[in-house]
């Protein structure tokens, strides 16, 4: 079955430093994958996509990366700062694109 | 910036009882469903709507459960009689006819809790 397994560890790094976070997924091949931050009570917020013909994406000081063999994506926040932390979900098109399927999400902390 | 807004922010029930979650999706997408989130777990897909019927739905989304376009505007989510393994966040969301590949946006949800 379709799985999509984010770290299940809380990530905590010092404010300037760059966040790597990892989505890994098996038995699917998705022609894109979405990035999503959640607070805590609230809902998911958009963040990035990319194509699966797209090796890297930017907006700011985001970066996604997704390598199709691998089926991995990397998401990388630089330079960050405290009000960067939350959870970070990765969401592929399932059932034929109709839906997301979301990973567990991984929590970010920037410590001062 | 247009925002999907959901009403009420928190609801509490008795097990049992119906209830029913409100949603005004951003105005010109026409592609609504409804996720939700337990505690501590991962977002789920309930149920997709597309041109005044389901498209989808999960395993999760049993005959307790509706779905309704009343009027242009609202969208609404149905639990017939609550059960206590219904407590959860229920988060309404919406997408673009075209374009976005896909993109959805949440709103800011429903915390439910049955009593």
């Amino acid at each position: 079955s379709q799985k999509i397994e984010q770290n299940s560890e809380a990530l905590n790094i010092q404010e300037g430093k760059t966040a790597t976070l990892t989505c890994n997924y098996t038995n699917y091949s998705p022609a894109y994958l979405q990035w999503y931050r959640q607070d805590p009570g609230r809902g998911p917020v958009f963040l990035l996509l990319i194509r699966e013909n797209e090796k890297e994406k930017r907006k700011e000081r985001l970066k996604v990366t997704f390598d199709t063999t691998l089926k991995q994506s990397l998401f990388h926040i630089t330079a960050s700062q405290p009000a960067d932390s939350a959870t970070y979900l990765c969401a592929l098109p399932t059932g034929g694109g109709n839906k997301l399927t979301f990973g567990t999400g991984t929590q970010l902390k920037v410590e001062l | 910036e247009p925002e999907v807004t959901q009403t009420p922010s928190h609801q509490v029930t008795q097990m049992g009882q119906e209830v029913i979650l409100r949603c005004v999706p951003i105005s010109n997408h026409l592609y609504f469903y409804w996720y939700r989130q337990i505690l501590g777990q991962k977002v789920e897909f309930l149920v997709s709507f597309y041109n005044n019927e389901i498209s989808e739905k999960s395993e999760i989304f049993d005959d307790q459960f509706s779905v309704e376009r009343p009027d242009g505007s609202n969208f609404t989510l149905k639990i017939r009689s609550t059960k206590l393994e219904d407590s959860a966040m229920y988060f309404c969301a919406s997408r673009p006819t075209s374009g976005g590949m896909g993109t959805q946006y949440f709103g800011p949800g429903t915390r439910l809790t049955v009593l």
